[in-house]
């Protein structure tokens, strides 16, 4: 069972397009939805991430969006550079307790010149 | 601060052979994650541990074992080597709370032939 549902699994953008990734939860007891960034031969990092009690957070080009009604979160990567070719996972899940990260499938993003 | 140090980073093991894949930690996390990533289907967890002497099973932990004598350390033992365990495997951390994320180490590329 799939608890995070990462779409699309590859996106090409051109240079100074905006990149949209989604990702759906079914365990409304996530409270903590991070995006990592991984490079090739690297190890993920953590991007950015958010907490159910607000419904947008921005960190410089790089936009989370959380529904909490829908179970959804994307990211948004505004003015997308070359950079930022990488592949994205979307994670979620709950503190207090065990923090597991549960991850979705990745996205592959190429960003052309 | 090295963060999370995984080695080694490369593995070519012969079908039945045994090997141990080493990760340490210098952030005093409590929480430590093994995942292994295969092309298209994101980050499996195969064990975590909540703390020294406390380890768990995640979604895939056939074929493997773990052990955390320390807060530092949680090896990933390989025994009888599978095709199937050819994968890149990451070890990650994180503190007990959500907060901060995962940190992942570079991971090791394992091939099982």
């Amino acid at each position: 069972q799939q608890q995070v549902k990462q779409s699309p699994q590859s996106l090409i953008v051109q240079k100074g397009g905006i990149s949209i990734i989604n990702c759906a939860y079914e365990n409304t007891a996530f409270d903590y939805f991070p995006w990592y960034q991984q490079f090739p031969g690297k190890g993920p990092a953590l991007l950015i991430a958010i907490r159910p009690d607000v419904s947008e957070k921005k960190e410089g080009r790089f936009t989370i969006s959380f529904n909490k009604s829908a179970k959804q979160f994307s990211l948004h990567i505004m003015d997308s550079q070359p950079g930022d070719s990488a592949t994205y996972f979307c994670a979620a899940s709950k503190s207090g307790g065990s923090y597991i990260p549960t991850f979705g499938r990745g996205t592959s993003l190429i960003v052309h010149p | 601060n090295a963060g999370v140090t995984q080695t080694p980073k490369f593995r070519i093991l012969k079908i039945g052979q045994s090997m141990t894949l080493q990760c340490t930690q210098d952030m005093n996390h409590n929480y430590m994650y093994w995942y292994r990533q295969d092309p298209g289907m994101g980050l499996k967890l195969i064990y975590y541990s909540v703390g020294a002497g406390i380890t768990d099973k995640g979604e895939v932990p056939n074929g493997y074992n773990v052990s955390r004598s320390t807060t530092e350390d949680f090896p990933l033992r390989l025994e009888l080597a599978a095709p199937s365990q050819t994968s890149v495997y990451f070890c990650a951390s994180s503190h007990s709370d959500s907060s901060g994320g995962a940190f992942f180490g570079q991971g090791t590329r394992l091939t099982v032939v």
